[in-house]
């Protein structure tokens, strides 16, 4: 079953504005990743946050663990249009090596 | 330094027919992943290989699905007699190490597309 459950499931929000989008999962985790998606494109890696790590800073990015509530956010400040895309949260499961559980996404629309 | 490169971009198949989807992972990457995505929705586990060895088969269907990856040569995801339910964009990753603490690399897929 799909571990991971993203909010929203769209949103759309104007040039310059903070994007914020949220992701929570079910199982204990050794670490959490957020991707991006292009459409007709593959994934990119944005930044990954182990489940010892509270938060994690990469640019404009801010991702935010709360292992006790299973939830973490994604943070995109000072947006772009180029930012426009489906951004998925990924957990990668304790004891298990390699596999990825996905979230839904969130399909973020950036106006410029 | 090229990424991971998958083929065909797209591939059309009648029901019935069988699909053949090519994965070379990053240059010096040993780890290969495969994953599914229906439209809008997110990606689904199906394998995880090593070099002739399949590490974690826990998201392939137990029939018609089949997936190598040769000392030598890409990695083949395979799928016998497809059916439409099959249609979705067809996904491989690799890493270079066994590491939960390394990111995947994704290509940008093959979609399946059964008529």
């Amino acid at each position: 079953s799909q571990q991971g459950e993203e909010d929203p499931q769209a949103l759309s929000i104007q040039e310059g504005e903070n994007a914020t989008m949220n992701c929570s999962y079910k199982t204990s985790i050794n670490n959490l990743q957020w991707y991006r998606q292009n459409s007709g494109r593959g994934l990119v890696h944005l930044i990954l946050i182990r489940s010892n790590e509270r938060e994690k800073h990469s640019g404009r990015l801010r991702v935010t663990l709360d292992t006790s509530k299973k939830s973490s956010s994604l943070l995109i400040t000072a947006s772009r249009a180029a930012d426009t895309a489906s951004y998925f949260c990924a957990t990668a499961p304790s004891g298990n090596t390699g596999k990825l559980i996905f979230g839904q996404g969130t399909t973020l629309q950036v106006k410029p | 330094n090229a990424g991971v490169m998958q083929n065909p971009r797209h591939l059309v198949r009648r029901r019935g027919q069988e699909a053949r989807l090519r994965c070379s992972p990053m240059k010096g990457h040993s780890h290969v992943y495969w994953y599914r995505q229906l439209p809008e929705e997110g990606l689904k586990f199906m394998v995880y290989l090593q070099k002739e060895n399949i590490i974690d088969e826990s998201g392939m269907p137990k029939e018609r699905f089949s997936a190598e990856f040769p000392k030598e040569g890409p990695s083949i995801l395979r799928i016998q007699q497809v059916v439409r339910g099959d249609s979705a964009a067809y996904f491989c990753a690799s890493s270079p190490v066994d590491s939960v603490y390394q990111p995947q690399h994704f290509g940008d897929g093959t979609r399946l597309s059964i008529l």
